[in-house]
C-alpha cells in the first residue's frame, strides 16, 4: 500500500518555464489537496478536490492551475514558473466525512532560478 | 476567511521538562483537529487529533485539550527526549461548504540533551 505518491520528488526549472507535478492516492479517497510549504509559513493550500472532475481554490491559488480527471490523480500545474514558486509542495488525501485524517505525500521539491 | 494562528513558533526546552504549543483557530464551524510532526525533510506525520465532541485526549507522553467555547487548542508532550524535536504542526478543518484542512505556521521544538 503505497498510500500517497508524489512525483517528481526534485526539479529546478528556468523562469517562464512549465511543469507538472502529479500526485496519486490508492486508499480510493474523495478528497485531495495541494499544499505548499515555505519557511516560517506552514502549509499553505493551493488547490483542493472534493471528488474526480471537481476543483477549488484554496489560500494561494495565483499562478497554479488543477485537474481531477480520475479519482486516484490530482495534478498541479504551473504555467510559467516564477522563483516565487520555489517551494517544497506536498498533496494530501482525506477520505469523506467528519474527523478522518489527511495523508501526505512525501513531497516535491522544488526550485525556479 | 479561515485561519488558524499558533505559537509560540520556536520552544526549547530541557530534555524531560514539558512542552505545551498552543493554537487558536477562527471558524467555529471547525470540528476536527489534528497534530503533525514533521522531521527535517520529511513528510508531515500524524501524532494526535481531537474531534470537537471532545474536550482532551492522551496518548501516553502526549495529549491535546480543545476548549471550543475560546476556539483554542493546545498540544502538551511530557518528558520530552531528544527524539521530539522537530517541527509541530496544528491544523482545524472546517466544515463551512466543503472540507479543508488550514494549518498553523508551525512550532520547531527542540529539546536540550
Amino acid at each position: 500500500n503505497a498510500g500517497v505518491t508524489q512525483t517528481p520528488k526534485f526539479r529546478v526549472l528556468k523562469t517562464g518555464q512549465s511543469m507538472t507535478l502529479l500526485c496519486a492516492q490508492d486508499m480510493n479517497h474523495e478528497y485531495m489537496y495541494w499544499y505548499r510549504q515555505d519557511p516560517g509559513m506552514g502549509l499553505r493550500l493551493i488547490h483542493y478536490s472534493v471528488g474526480e472532475g471537481t476543483t477549488a481554490k484554496g489560500e494561494v491559488p495565483d499562478g497554479y492551475n488543477v485537474s481531477r480527471l480520475k479519482k486516484q490523480n490530482f495534478l498541479l500545474g504551473l504555467e510559467s514558473a516564477a522563483p516565487s514558486q520555489t517551494s517544497v509542495y506536498f498533496c494530501a488525501s482525506s477520505s469523506q466525512g467528519a474527523g478522518n485524517t489527511i495523508y501526505f505525500g512525501e513531497g516535491s521539491w522544488l526550485t525556479v532560478v | 476567511g479561515e485561519n488558524v494562528e499558533q505559537h509560540p513558533s520556536t520552544l526549547s526546552v530541557q530534555e524531560g521538562d514539558s512542552a505545551v504549543i498552543k493554537c487558536t483557530y477562527s471558524d467555529s464551524a471547525s470540528n476536527y483537529f489534528p497534530w503533525y510532526k514533521q522531521e527535517l525533510g520529511k513528510r508531515p506525520q500524524l501524532i494526535i487529533d481531537i474531534r470537537s465532541n471532545v474536550g482532551e485526549k492522551k496518548d501516553q507522553r502526549i495529549a491535546v485539550t480543545l476548549n471550543k467555547t475560546a476556539k483554542h487548542f493546545s498540544l502538551h508532550i511530557t518528558e520530552t527526549q531528544p527524539e521530539d524535536s522537530a517541527v509541530y504542526f496544528c491544523a482545524a478543518r472546517t466544515t463551512s461548504g466543503t472540507y479543508k484542512y488550514i494549518f498553523g505556521t508551525g512550532t520547531r521544538l527542540k529539546v536540550l540533551a
